[in-house]
């Protein structure tokens, strides 16, 4: 059974903000969201990852809802380099299961 | 730095043939990792070598053997090659809390 579960695909307009969510109802208490993205032909990039607490960075915020069953990631300012494949992935304890789910494929509008 | 690098990038072999897929990473990292990405879903992990002289299975390790050489260096093994196994592999290895990915090696078996 897949551990995290994102839609398929969503759409943006270029310069808005872009949320990204993620439902991971079974996450343990020690697992950690971390959140890659996929450019075509490639393998993934880092964005975020967290554990109870919203993070920010330079390329993204994360949101991690309060029962920690579901979390958001939150591009402040989408750009046409931001189109890409996104994969919510649980990451246990140990930091060498990661967990991908099936990814939300995002398309930028200019 | 070239970080992690991946051969081949392409193969096509037939059912039952052998052959080895080759990583290495620059990085001095102590974490490697080989994944396998079908059309349309996420990576799932294959194998693990959290450290120089180490393996562990992953998720879907069936069909397939590794090695870690040396700190640089972990192979993926295919001993018997079944069409099931067409796929994109990606190595990985990890500093932390981030994995960094080769460019994939694109496998397809006839």
């Amino acid at each position: 059974d897949a551990k995290t579960t994102q839609p398929n695909s969503m759409e943006s307009n270029e310069e808005e903000p872009v949320h990204l969510p993620c439902n991971h109802s079974t996450i343990s208490g020690t697992d950690y969201i971390h959140w890659y993205r996929q450019l075509p032909s490639q393998g993934p990039e880092y964005v975020i990852h967290g554990l109870t607490s919203n993070v920010n960075n330079r390329m993204a915020s994360l949101a991690i809802a309060e029962d920690r069953k579901s979390s958001t990631l939150i591009l402040h300012r989408a750009t046409l380099r931001d189109a890409a494949v996104y994969y919510c992935i649980l990451r246990d304890n140990t930091g060498n299961q990661f967990y991908f789910g099936t990814g939300t494929s995002l398309t930028v509008i200019p | 730095n070239a970080g992690v690098t991946q051969t081949p990038k392409f193969q096509v072999l037939k059912t039952g043939q052998s052959m080895t897929l080759q990583c290495a990473q620059d990085m001095n990292h102590n974490s490697m990792y080989w994944y396998r990405q079908d059309p349309g879903m996420g990576l799932r992990l294959i194998y693990y070598s959290a450290s120089e002289g180490t393996t562990d299975k992953g998720e879907v390790p069936n069909g397939y053997n590794v090695s870690r050489l040396n700190k640089r260096e972990f192979s993926l093994r295919l001993e018997s090659a079944a069409p099931s196994q067409t796929s994109v592999y990606f190595c990985a290895s990890r500093w932390g809390f981030e994995q960094f990915f080769g460019p994939g090696t694109r496998l397809t078996v006839l």
